[in-house]
């Protein structure tokens, strides 16, 4: 079973609010993935990490922003959030050996 | 380029029927790897199966089967007399090594009616 885990589930809240979506992970995984999805849409990638301090931009330009200060902790964070922020986050890290991606339960994020 | 296709945007399917989703893909890596994850309503991926391209071996589990062809770049999932739990939205997924991206495919929708 995947130990991976993200903070709030829900979320509502208004324009221009900053926020912060939390995930963690006990397996000790470096490489870690933050995914943007409309609910059953296809998967964007919007962050990626390859370890402590080392992250990277994906393909689908976002206005959040994330930070590797520690390898189990991969949080996501909007300064001033907008409607069009609205979507589920998804974060995932991956198993080294089999590369296989394991995901949180996702956070909705609400904007109104 | 790489790409995952999944043409099935959405299936129904009545109980106990076998329903076969399809995964097409595009690589120029001779070692990848491909996947398959299940995404139910509540909302997390839940790995399925993982595929490296040197293992064309056909593989079960259960009530889930997995025909992985080169010659056609495909990899598709047999479900074989489906459940309700079986409703959910699957994703075909493909990593080459050496790369940190993972390709998903737009993902299928299935539909299983009691």
């Amino acid at each position: 079973e995947a130990d991976i885990y993200q903070t709030p589930r829900y979320l509502v809240i208004g324009t221009g609010k900053k926020i912060t979506l939390e995930c963690s992970q006990t397996m000790g995984h470096d490489k870690m993935y933050w995914y943007q999805q409309d609910p059953g849409m296809e998967l964007h990638l919007i962050h990626y990490s390859y370890g402590v301090n080392s992250t990277e931009k994906g393909d689908l330009s976002s206005e959040s922003t994330v930070s590797r200060i520690r390898t189990e902790h991969f949080p996501l964070t909007l300064e001033s959030a907008r409607p069009s922020h609205t979507s589920q986050y998804l974060c995932a890290s991956r198993a080294p050996n089999t590369g296989e991606l394991f995901f949180g339960e996702g956070s909705r994020l609400t904007v109104l | 380029a790489q790409k995952v296709t999944q043409a099935q945007t959405e299936i129904s399917v009545v109980e106990k029927e076998d329903v076969t989703l399809d995964c097409v893909y595009e690589t120029r890596d001779t070692t990848y790897y491909l996947f398959w994850y299940k995404q139910p309503p509540s909302g997390e991926l839940v790995f399925l199966i993982r595929r490296n391209s040197f293992d064309e071996q056909n593989e079960i589990s259960g009530r889930y089967s997995w025909n992985f062809q080169k010659s056609t770049s495909s990899f598709n999932f047999t479900i074989t007399a489906s459940q309700v739990v079986d409703s959910a939205v699957y994703f075909c997924a493909l990593i080459g090594t050496g790369t940190y991206k993972y390709i998903f495919g737009t993902g299928t929708r299935l539909k299983v009616l009691a």
